[in-house]
Order: structure tokens, then C-alpha cells, then sequence
């Protein structure tokens, strides 16, 4: 069965901390993707990595950055962490192509990070 | 630019009634299409997803949904709702490049409620 796992599923920060947010994905997908979710929203990109490495800005990127040293981890980081990041956070991945089927994104259970 | 629009933020039906959410996407191509489902404090598990060929697919736990390509329509049905589907669902747009890094374009999100 394919899974994505996110290390917390609550997190509570003070402002001005610095924040990580770990995903792991057990599918060998190279495309990964970090998402902030927040009522009447839906999900915004924040960051998607395509390979190793290798980053893109999704269209929310300001105020976060990411980092991905291995195929099966994207990591989320808020370098000084605000209380207007109070959001839930989910990360998906996917394959690589342009078929349906590597559209699809496998998604994480989310955390839910609060900035005090 | 894609977009998916979801024009019902709030839903509310009793139990065993039968359910229609709607789904509007804006895309240039064919489009990939899902559906997927949100229950509280949970990621998102696909219901469904239409690539090509039988406009009607369907999916999990009873839902079925019809591509509609002259209305840009992608709505989701089922014919008896059940408590267990109370939730928040999310249809998207599979926005493919061809280099072969797709992402989705997410709408809002229509929250469902379910009467006894």
C-alpha cells in the first residue's frame, strides 16, 4: 500500500522559530509537493520538487523555503516562523510523466502547525 | 490559466438523500480530473478521476461523477448519501507539462453536512 507519512501531525511554535515540516514517501515518485491549506481556500502550492535537488516555486513560496538531499524526503522549513503560517500543511507526491496516471498525487495526513 | 471552481462552499442534506457537487474547471487541453475526499483532520484520498474515453466514471464508496466537456463540468454524484460522508471534497485539474512535472490545480473545497 503507498504512503506518504508527515512527521507531526499538531505542532505549536512560537513566533520567530525556526520550523520544520518532514515528508517521506515510500513509492519512489520523483515529483513531491508541499501545500498549505486553509478554510475557503482549498490548497495552495507552496513548493514542488521535481528530482533531488531540484526545487520549484509553487504559488505561495513567500516566507517558507524546502530542501530535498534524497528521492523519498521534502522537507518544509519556516526560516522565522509567523503567526499568519498558522495553517495545515499537507505534503502529496507523484510520478513522473504526462499520463493520468502520474497526475495523480498520494497525499500525507497532514500537520496542523500553530504559531503562537 | 487553469482553474477549478467550486461554486457550493456549504452543502447540507439529510441522510439517504442524493447528492450533486459541482465542479467548473478552465483548461486548454484534455483535461485530467479528480475528485478527492477530506474527512476531519485527515489528507485527501482519491474518490475517482477521469483521463479519457467513458465520460461517466466512477469510484469509491459510491460516488460516480460525469465529464461534461461542452459545460467544463466535472460534478460529483451520489444516488444515497450516508453520515459517513460528511466532509470536506475537492475536485482538481490535472495542469500536465511536457516535462512531464504535473501538478493540480485544486478548487476551494465544498464542505458537506449530513442530517440524521
Amino acid at each position: 500500500d503507498v504512503k506518504v507519512t508527515q512527521s507531526s501531525r499538531y505542532l505549536v511554535k512560537r513566533t520567530g522559530e525556526k520550523v520544520f515540516l518532514e515528508c517521506v514517501q515510500d513509492m519512489d515518485h520523483e515529483n513531491m509537493f508541499w501545500y498549505r491549506q486553509d478554510p475557503g481556500l482549498g490548497l495552495r502550492l507552496i513548493y514542488f520538487s521535481y528530482d533531488v535537488k531540484m526545487k520549484e516555486k509553487g504559488d505561495i513560496p513567500e516566507g517558507y523555503s524546502v530542501s530535498r538531499e534524497k528521492k523519498e524526503r521534502f522537507s518544509l522549513i519556516l526560516e522565522s516562523a509567523s503567526t499568519n503560517q498558522t495553517s495545515m500543511y499537507l505534503c502529496a507526491s507523484s510520478g513522473f510523466g504526462t499520463s493520468g496516471s502520474t497526475t495523480r498525487q498520494y497525499f500525507g495526513p497532514g500537520t496542523r502547525l500553530t504559531v503562537l | 490559466a487553469q482553474s477549478v471552481t467550486q461554486p457550493d462552499i456549504h452543502i447540507t442534506v439529510s441522510e439517504g438523500a442524493s447528492l450533486e457537487l459541482r465542479c467548473n474547471y478552465s483548461y486548454g487541453a484534455t483535461p485530467y480530473l479528480f475528485w478527492y475526499v477530506q474527512s476531519p483532520g485527515q489528507g485527501l484520498q482519491l474518490l475517482l478521476k477521469y483521463f479519457s474515453g467513458d465520460t461517466l466514471v466512477q469510484g469509491i464508496k459510491g460516488f460516480e461523477a460525469e465529464f461534461k466537456r461542452s459545460q467544463s463540468s466535472f460534478n460529483l454524484r451520489k444516488p444515497s448519501v450516508h453520515w459517513s460522508d460528511a466532509a470536506e471534497y475537492f475536485c482538481a485539474v490535472g495542469a500536465h507539462r511536457l516535462d512531464g512535472y504535473n501538478k493540480l490545480i485544486f478548487g476551494a473545497g465544498t464542505r458537506l453536512a449530513v442530517h440524521p
